[in-house]
C-alpha cells in the first residue's frame, strides 16, 4: 500500500529564517507530487507540482521554492520567511500514469512565522 | 465566476440526519470528481471518487454527479458525530495534473 509522510507536524519560525519541509511517498513509483497551502476561509491553494525528478511547476510566484531530488521526495523551501508565509502546508501525491486521478494527502505542517 | 463554488456552511444537524453537501462548477473540462473529508488540523482524506454522471454509493455516503448541470453532491445518511469535519469537493480533467478544490463546508453533527 502507499503511504505519504510529511514532517514536521508543527513549526514556529522567526521572520527571516529559512524553511525546509519534507515529504516522502512510499509504495509507488514516479508519482505526481504537490505542495498546497491552506488558509482559513480560502481553500486549498496549489503552490507547486512535479511530474518527475527535477521537474517543478510553480503556480503562484512567491517567497517559496520546491525541489524534487529523488523520485518520491518533495521539498518545500524558503530562504527568508515572511509573516504571510504562515499557514497549513499539505503535501499530496497522485498516480503518475494518468492525469485523471485522485490525490492523496499527508497530514500537513502547521507553520507559524513570528 | 469561480471555477468551483461550494456552499460554505457552516452546517449543523442532529445525529441521524441526512446531510446534503453541494458544489457547482463552470469548467466543462472537468471530468472526474472527488469528495474529501478533513478533520481539524489534519490532511484531507479521500472519501469518494467518481468519473461519470449518476450516483456512486459507499456505505452511508453517496456521491452524485450531474455533468449537464455542472453540479455534484455528497449525501451522508444516518449522520454520526464522527462525521463532523470540513468536506471539500475537488475536480479535475483535461491534460493537466491539477485538481481544483472548493473552499469546503464545515459540518457539525450534534449527538
Amino acid at each position: 500500500s502507499q503511504t505519504i509522510h510529511q514532517w514536521p507536524a508543527t513549526l514556529v519560525q522567526p521572520v527571516g529564517s529559512p524553511l525546509s519541509l519534507e515529504c516522502t511517498v512510499e509504495g509507488t513509483s514516479n508519482p505526481n507530487l504537490y505542495w498546497y497551502r491552506q488558509a482559513a476561509g480560502r481553500g486549498l491553494q496549489l503552490l507547486f507540482y512535479s511530474v518527475g525528478i527535477g521537474q517543478i511547476s510553480s503556480e503562484v510566484p512567491q517567497n517559496l521554492s520546491a525541489s524534487r531530488p529523488q523520485d518520491r521526495q518533495f521539498i518545500l523551501s524558503s530562504k527568508k520567511l515572511l509573516l504571510s508565509d504562515s499557514g497549513f502546508y499539505l503535501c499530496a501525491w497522485s498516480w503518475g500514469t494518468t492525469t485523471n486521478t485522485e490525490a492523496f494527502f499527508g497530514q500537513g505542517t502547521r507553520l507559524t512565522v513570528v | 465566476q469561480k471555477e468551483v463554488e461550494q456552499d460554505p456552511g457552516p452546517l449543523s444537524v442532529p445525529e441521524g440526519a441526512i446531510v446534503s453537501l453541494n458544489c457547482t462548477y463552470s469548467n466543462s473540462a472537468f471530468q472526474y470528481f472527488m469528495w474529501y473529508r478533513q478533520y481539524s488540523r489534519k490532511g484531507p482524506e479521500l472519501l469518494m471518487y467518481t468519473y461519470s454522471s449518476g450516483n456512486k454509493e459507499d456505505g452511508r455516503f453517496t456521491a452524485q454527479v450531474d455533468k449537464s448541470s455542472k453540479y455534484i453532491s455528497l449525501f451522508i445518511r444516518d449522520s454520526q458525530p464522527s462525521d463532523s469535519a470540513t468536506y471539500l469537493c475537488a475536480m479535475g480533467g483535461g491534460s493537466n495534473y491539477k485538481l481544483t478544490f472548493g473552499k469546503g463546508t464545515l459540518l457539525t453533527v450534534n449527538p
